[in-house]
């Protein structure tokens, strides 16, 4: 089973559009991170949740919503999809030191 | 605020040969945690070391090790016996020590190094 679970793998959508991305975490551990990949492959977080609450948020448009249901899930809702929200998306957890990666979304706006 | 910084954009090694990647970061605190990814083609973060900032030994794991200068925040990456497989994007990370017994510190990145392994 895959520890870290995010889909979908690809997503090109159109400007304007409204899409999300799920991920789901089977480790059991209690902090879930959203990161972004830009084209230069620097890697950036953009929201952590800690047992369903919101302890991070770095400077991200409104227009990035995180929502986590449980501790084992985070999904990433974008509205208004713009030219530049074209990246990598990786879902993250972490218990202590250690952390697990998804396999990320690679989005497309177009 | 905590920075990394990789300044090498791009290194390349021989098959079987050595190669070392820079990584040096800034920091106030005094205990964190540094890690090595490694990020090949298909995309996938792949931890490759980690290293405790309370530990002086520095970490090694079968053909990687770090040698770690705490005094002078480097952490640098030796990759011994280099394979193909090797090749890839390797990220320096720092990470914020825990709080409260959570584990909600957040990794840092440093750019990145693409790694070349020429057989």
């Amino acid at each position: 089973d895959t520890a870290v679970s995010q889909t979908p793998k690809y997503l090109v959508t159109q400007m304007g559009n409204d899409k999300s991305i799920k991920c789901e975490q089977n480790l059991g551990h209690d902090t879930m991170y959203w990161y972004k990949q830009d084209s230069k492959k620097f890697l950036k977080i953009m929201f952590s949740y800690n047992n369903k609450e919101l302890i991070i948020n770095e400077t991200v448009p409104n227009r990035f919503s995180p929502k986590s249901p449980d501790k084992a899930h985070l999904n990433l809702h974008i509205n208004s999809l713009e030219l530049g929200d074209s990246a990598v998306y990786f879902c993250a957890s972490s218990h202590r030191f250690r952390s697990a990666f998804g396999s990320g979304t690679r989005l497309t706006v177009v | 605020a905590q920075t990394v910084t990789q300044s090498q954009p791009e290194m390349s090694v021989q098959e079987a040969e050595t190669v070392t990647l820079s990584c040096t970061y800034d920091t106030s605190e005094s205990d964190y945690y540094l890690f090595w990814y490694k990020q090949p083609p298909s995309r996938q973060m792949i931890l490759v070391i980690r290293q405790e900032a309370y530990k002086q030994q520095n970490a090694t794991e079968n053909r990687f090790s770090v040698n770690f200068q705490k005094a002078a925040k480097s952490f640098s990456l030796k990759i011994s016996d280099s394979q193909l497989g090797d090749a890839a994007m390797y990220f320096c990370a720092y990470r914020t020590p825990n709080a409260g017994g959570t584990s909600y510190g957040k990794l840092t990145f440093g750019q990145g190094t693409i790694l070349t392994v020429h057989p």
